[in-house]
């Protein structure tokens, strides 16, 4: 079956780091990728998604490149905020099935 | 409407008793779905409608849940007899059937708080 799998959190940085979440994922078929986002007390929000091999899906200056060989989708940012403060979903589907999460990372940036 | 309304935000009910929670989806979004997250988990699938078809309802955790969808909109998740371990976030997403590939959009979620 179809999964998702999420680097522990919490994520822990400094304003203005480098900034890398990994998911890797088991899929049959062809996915596609999504990122999603969600701020404290706030609902998931698509972040980004890309939906073929070698597409690079960006957002928010949030970036992730859809990498077959390696089943991977890694989120990074070139410079984190405070504002970025969050939990993120990495997720996929495949045709008309049902989006299938990981189970979240927490970034924690501090000023 | 706008986006995909979910209501209440916050239920608090004591142990045992019955709950509904309501999704309106995007007018038009024939799929629906319900999540649960619980503190500190991540996101539990439940059960999917799809148009007209059967629901997909294999991430039920007992039979004390079940939801229907009226006239392929409305979508209400019922909870016989909570539990504590009931206690969740119950998110509802929608998306338009055939391009369920680009994502779905969710709601702000209801928060079930069982005492």
């Amino acid at each position: 079956g179809n999964s998702v799998t999420q680097m522990e959190g919490p994520v822990t940085l400094s304003e203005e780091a480098f900034l890398t979440i990994n998911c890797t994922y088991t899929a049959t078929g062809y996915p596609s990728l999504f990122w999603y986002v969600q701020y404290p007390g706030e609902g998931l929000q698509l972040l980004l998604k890309a939906t073929k091999a070698d597409d690079k899906g960006s957002n928010k200056g949030f970036e992730a490149t859809y990498r077959k060989e390696t089943t991977s989708f890694h989120l990074e940012k070139g410079s984190v905020q405070v504002s970025d403060s969050a939990v993120y979903f990495c997720a996929l589907i495949t045709g008309f099935q049902k989006l299938v999460f990981g189970t979240g990372t927490r970034l924690l940036v501090s000023p | 409407g706008a986006g995909v309304s979910q209501s209440p935000s916050n239920k608090v009910t004591e142990k045992g008793k019955d709950v509904e929670l309501r999704c309106d989806p995007i007018s038009g979004h024939t799929a629906l779905y319900w999540y649960r997250q619980s503190l500190g988990q991540g996101l539990e699938f439940l059960i999917y409608f799809q148009g007209n078809s059967a629901p997909d309802k294999s991430g039920l955790p007992s039979d004390r849940f079940s939801a229907e969808r009226t006239g392929g909109s409305v979508s209400t998740l019922t909870i016989q007899r909570t539990q504590q371990e009931d206690s969740a976030v119950y998110l509802c997403a929608s998306s338009l059937l055939g391009v369920a590939n680009y994502g779905y959009t969710f709601g702000s979620g209801t928060r079930l708080t069982v005492v």
